[in-house]
């Protein structure tokens, strides 16, 4: 079956501009999940979807950062007023449930010129 | 807080030597532990993960880790390497099963040389 898609899978953008990530998840999957990779790291934790709320945005570095899941299916993560320091692989995940275990996508990877 | 140490942000074998990467972690409740692998333009797939009971956990293309609770470690082993695991590892904890957010080590990129 299909997997977790990211779309677009680059981005580049000027500094200031505003974008939006698309996640798709896996079929029926309740539970998505947005991270953050910078080079030479490991995915930092974002946002963490159930259903169509937000459960938990406590990884969301700054007000720019905003995420939608509006049917509880696919999600959008929105940057406004992108920074360089915004250049990164963004990662979004899905699973059947809480604390199940995490099917990643692709990922997208921003860059801010 | 949960946190995760990745000891070699490279580490090179020859194709069928032992592999070994290493892995600690600090948490202040009983972990779950996992292992996932990401090859270049993929997503990151998981290898292996430790809930409960044995420590040894065996997971996909022949790799294997201990959960040594003395140690808080969680190294990554596999007795032959071959030239499809050149990947990049990520070592990562949560707080049981009631969690959901992953906290990942800094990677550890796994050469092989034939």
């Amino acid at each position: 079956g299909a997997g977790v898609s990211q779309t677009p899978s680059n981005k580049v953008t000027e500094k200031g501009k505003y974008v939006e990530l698309r996640c798709d998840p896996i079929s029926g999957h309740t539970a998505l999940y947005w991270y953050r990779q910078s080079l030479g790291q490991g995915p930092e934790f974002l946002i963490y979807f159930q259903g169509t709320g937000a459960a938990d945005d406590s990884g969301l570095p700054n007000d720019r950062f905003f995420a939608v899941r509006p049917e509880g299916s696919v999600s959008t993560l929105k940057i406004q007023r992108t920074e360089r320091g915004d250049s990164a692989v963004y990662l979004c995940a899905s699973s059947s449930g809480t604390g199940g275990e995490q099917y990643f996508g692709p990922g997208t990877r921003l860059t801010v010129t | 807080a949960q946190s995760v140490t990745q000891l070699g942000s490279h580490v090179s074998v020859s194709e069928g030597a032992l592999v070994l990467l290493r892995c600690n972690y600090s948490s202040s409740v009983p972990p779950y532990l996992f292992w996932y692998v990401q090859y270049p333009n993929q997503g990151l797939q998981l290898l292996l993960k430790y809930t409960t009971g044995a420590t040894l956990v065996k997971g996909i293309n022949g790799f294997e880790a201990e959960f040594k609770k003395s140690e808080t470690s969680f190294h990554l082993t596999k007795p032959s390497a071959h030239m499809s695991d050149a990947a990049e590892y990520f070592c990562a904890v949560t707080k049981g099963d009631s969690s959901y957010k992953l906290i990942f080590g800094s990677g550890t990129r796994l050469l092989v040389r034939p």
